[in-house]
Parts: structure tokens; C-alpha cells; sequence
């Protein structure tokens, strides 16, 4: 069965550091994979996603992330966090389940900190 | 453009009562999903619509059930609540059924089940 992992709960950062958030999956065939972040009282906001094509992929708010098949990873990056960039953060993997549909289906979050 | 919406943002109800929650998906889309979120088992998928029609279903008891509209709007009801369907409910819509469609969420709704 499809799962995704995060292994980093928490994650505090300072203030103009780069930022790594670690996502591994398990999936049989080509991943869609997605980051989602998620603000206090907030629903998901879409930062990136990866279909095919270029392994390095660019997001909203100065995010990217690689897809590296060899070690079912798509680890997100950030050169210089801001402040406002403290929030929860989702990794997430599409099942497709036929007729276009799909699921998601999502690691639990690592929750990153940001000192100022 | 306006984003997903849903209706309403907040919720108190008691054991055993049902509730009905709405979802507005932007304009032009056809898919909507829905989510449960809580502390403990994260986001888990219950079930997504498309034309009126649910073609896909997670690992829900029957009490949680949905419909969609003509106009794509969807609601989602759980019945005989118990306490831990205490959660937030996330809605997210998608254009079409392409499955490259990306989904985009709303704000939720916050249910608590006292």
C-alpha cells in the first residue's frame, strides 16, 4: 500500500537559515507527489508539485523540491527562511484509483519553528 | 478568482446528533474530496465526488456520507456522531477528472463532538 513519511516531527530553524523538510514514499508506479503547507486554523495551501519531467521542481514562496527515484524521496528546500514561513508542512502522494480519480494520501507533517 | 469555501467554519454538537457540512468548490470545477483531520490519525481521505457521482471512498464507516450538486457544490454528513469524530473537515476541489488535476482546499470546518 502507498505511505508517505516524514520523519522530522519539529523542526526549529533561525531566521535566514536553509531549510530541508525530509518526505519518502512508497508507491509502485510513477509518483504524483505534492508539498502542502498549512498554517494554524488554516486549510492546505499547494506550494509544489512533481508529475514528470525536471526532478527539480520550483514552488510559491521561494520553495523547491528533487525527486529522487532511486531513494523515493522528494525533500523540500528552502534557501532562507522567513518568519512567515513558520507552519506545518505536508507531503503528499496521488493514488490513482481509475476513471481520473485519485487520492491523497499524506505523511503526518513536520511542524517547523522559525526563530527570529 | 474565490477560493474553496466552506460552510460553516466552526461546530459544536453532542453525541449521537448528525451534522451537515457544505462545500463550495471554485468556480468551474467538478471534482470535490473531502478530508478528515485530527491529531492522531492526520489527514485521511473519505471520499470524493465528480459529477454528481462518488467514484472513489476511503476507509469510513457508513455514518460518514456525501453528496454533490449540479452546481458541484457538495455536502458531507456523519451521522450518530461520537467523540471521535471530533476533527477538521477539509474540502478540496479540482477542475476536472484528469488525474493530474491538482486538488486545492478550503479552510475546513472545526467539529467538535462534546
Amino acid at each position: 500500500a502507498q505511505s508517505v513519511t516524514q520523519p522530522d516531527i519539529h523542526i526549529t530553524v533561525s531566521e535566514g537559515a536553509s531549510l530541508e523538510l525530509r518526505c519518502n514514499y512508497s508507491y509502485g508506479a510513477t509518483p504524483y507527489l505534492f508539498w502542502y503547507v498549512q498554517s494554524p486554523g488554516q486549510g492546505l495551501q499547494l506550494l509544489l508539485k512533481y508529475f514528470s519531467g525536471d526532478t527539480l521542481v520550483q514552488g510559491i514562496k521561494g520553495f523547491e523540491a528533487e525527486f529522487k527515484r532511486s531513494q523515493s524521496s522528494f525533500n523540500l528546500r528552502k534557501p532562507s527562511v522567513h518568519w512567515s514561513d513558520a507552519a506545518e508542512y505536508f507531503c503528499a502522494v496521488a493514488t490513482a484509483s481509475g476513471a481520473g480519480s485519485y487520492q491523497l494520501t499524506f505523511g503526518k507533517g513536520t511542524k517547523l519553528s522559525v526563530i527570529p | 478568482k474565490a477560493g474553496v469555501t466552506q460552510t460553516p467554519r466552526y461546530l459544536i454538537k453532542t453525541r449521537g446528533q448528525q451534522v451537515t457540512l457544505s462545500c463550495s468548490p471554485i468556480s468551474g470545477h467538478r471534482s470535490v474530496s473531502w478530508y478528515q483531520q485530527t491529531p492522531g490519525q492526520g489527514l485521511q481521505f473519505l471520499f470524493e465526488y465528480f459529477s454528481e457521482t462518488q467514484r472513489n471512498k476511503g476507509n469510513f464507516p457508513g455514518r460518514f456520507s456525501g453528496r454533490q450538486f449540479s452546481n458541484s457544490r457538495s455536502e458531507m454528513n456523519v451521522s450518530t456522531l461520537e467523540l471521535g469524530d471530533s476533527a477538521l473537515y477539509l474540502c478540496a476541489s479540482r477542475r476536472s477528472g484528469i488525474s493530474t488535476d491538482t486538488q486545492y482546499f478550503g479552510p475546513g470546518t472545526r467539529l467538535t463532538v462534546l
